[in-house]
């Protein structure tokens, strides 16, 4: 079955510094990868689309300029926090898929 | 646009108990729909999805979810529930011509179990 991969699982970083998170598709390709946050005890909430080889479509509210998306190739999409502040810290989760929708194990950032 | 409704925010069940988990969703063709379990501090995992044909869907651990398209819903159900069913759980849906479609969540319903 499709498995996705993100790493780091945990991170702290000092505020102001930047923290890049990674998410694979190990066993198959995903032109299309989707960057979902979820604050302690809510629901999962869609923050941008990932397209391998093109710009990353955000959804209302979430600041491109924070958290920047690259996927330069069919198997890895990369989300950095950009100058992370304490507000930032969150879980930040990833998911692609060919009919089933997998999601990876998810990030837990801290800012401190 | 598409939403959906998990008006449990939690419920506790005893061990053994059946289980039923409620979802509405609201959108305008047929839906793709999802459950998802997750423990704390964890990713998601599917149980089970819908995109046509039967509307009894079988998932993994003994779920099963009905689409009942006139009650736009799609409640999840276990027979016999296990302290390891403890959990948090989410409905999602999401749509398209395409397999890469955005989903949206519901706000979760959190699971206790009971001895």
């Amino acid at each position: 079955g499709a498995v996705v991969s993100q790493h780091p699982s945990r991170v702290i970083c000092k505020s102001g510094t930047s923290v890049k998170i990674e998410c694979r598709s190990l066993d198959f390709q995903a032109t299309t990868m989707f960057w979902y946050r979820q604050f302690p005890k809510q629901s999962l909430m869609l923050m941008a689309t990932s397209n391998e080889g093109s710009k990353a479509t955000y959804e209302q509210g979430v600041e491109k300029d924070k958290f920047l998306i690259n996927h330069a190739s069919l198997t890895l999409s990369t989300l950095t926090v950009t100058s992370a502040h304490p507000e930032d810290s969150s879980f930040y989760i990833c998911s692609a898929g060919i009919d089933g929708y997998t999601f990876g194990s998810g990030t837990r950032l801290t800012v401190v | 646009a598409q939403s959906v409704t998990q008006p449990d925010i939690h419920i506790t069940v005893s061990e053994g108990a059946s289980l039923e988990l409620r979802c509405n969703y609201s959108y305008g063709a047929t839906p793709y729909l999802f459950w998802y379990v997750q423990s704390p501090g964890q990713g998601l995992q599917l149980l089970l999805k819908y995109f046509s044909g039967d509307t009894l869907v079988q998932g993994i651990k003994g779920f099963e979810a009905e689409f009942k398209r006139s009650q736009s819903s799609f409640n999840l159900r276990k027979p016999s529930v296990h302290w390891s069913d403890a959990a948090e759980y989410f409905c999602a849906v999401g749509g398209g011509d395409t397999g890469f479609q955005k989903l949206v969540f519901g706000t979760g319903t959190r699971l206790l179990v009971s001895p």
